[in-house]
């Protein structure tokens, strides 16, 4: 129930093309799903996040879009340049009584080819 | 990196010898958590702390321990370090949405 499934494992997308990451979790009392940019030798950096109560938040090149009923939301990546070529992780996340619960999935490696 | 320092950036240690990784956030956040990251696992939680010497486990908790004395310090100590304990270790901080800020890792070889 507390899982969050992440996939592809890795992916190769042109420069100019479309990166997608998919997530899908199991407990609906998750009310927050950040999404994180990671560069090799650093920490992960809030990319962009949504709530459960919209479909779609888009910053940027980045977009996600959130399906309710079915416990899934993506990352879309637009117009993907080769600085964008990082490590991804999506995550679901709640508030609990003295802390929060916050779970990964387990990454998706992005290159963009040049 | 939402001032969040971690100290040591890198350690080598022996199989059965105390270590003790430090962060420090100058942040003033009530929520700090140490997660470890290894290769197809993504990030998972060892322990975490809501308050000064309040603390908690996470869901990898075994052969750790923290301690939080001041609100800007939290002590991640493996008490006698093992091989699966290699691995990259971040520390975070919580704002006030609930997104996590993290620091830099350090990277923890056990030999």
């Amino acid at each position: 129930q507390q899982q969050v499934k992440q996939s592809p494992q890795s992916l190769i997308v042109q420069k100019g093309g479309i990166s997608i990451i998919n997530c899908a979790y199991e407990n609906t009392a998750f009310d927050y799903f950040p999404w994180y940019q990671q560069f090799p030798g650093k920490g992960p950096a809030l990319l962009i996040a949504i709530r459960p109560d919209v479909s779609e938040k888009k910053e940027g090149r980045f977009t996600i879009s959130f399906n309710k009923s079915a416990k899934q939301f993506s990352l879309h990546i637009m117009d993907s340049q080769p600085g964008d070529s990082a490590t991804y992780f999506c995550a679901a996340s709640r508030r609990m009584d003295s802390s929060y619960k916050l779970i990964f999935g387990s990454g998706t490696r992005l290159l963009v080819r040049p | 990196d939402a001032g969040i320092t971690q100290s040591p950036r890198h350690k080598v240690t022996e199989t059965g010898t105390p270590v003790t990784l430090r962060c420090h956030q100058t942040e003033n956040h009530r929520y700090m958590y140490w997660y470890r990251q290894d290769p197809g696992h993504g990030l998972r939680l060892i322990h975490y702390s809501y308050g000064v010497k309040d603390t908690d486990k996470g869901e990898v908790s075994d052969g750790y321990s923290v301690s939080r004395s001041k609100t800007e310090d939290f002590l991640l100590t493996l008490e006698s370090a093992t091989s699966s304990q290699t691995s990259v270790y971040f520390c975070a901080t919580f704002g006030q949405v609930g997104e996590a800020f993290f620091g830099q890792g350090t990277r923890l070889t056990v030999v």
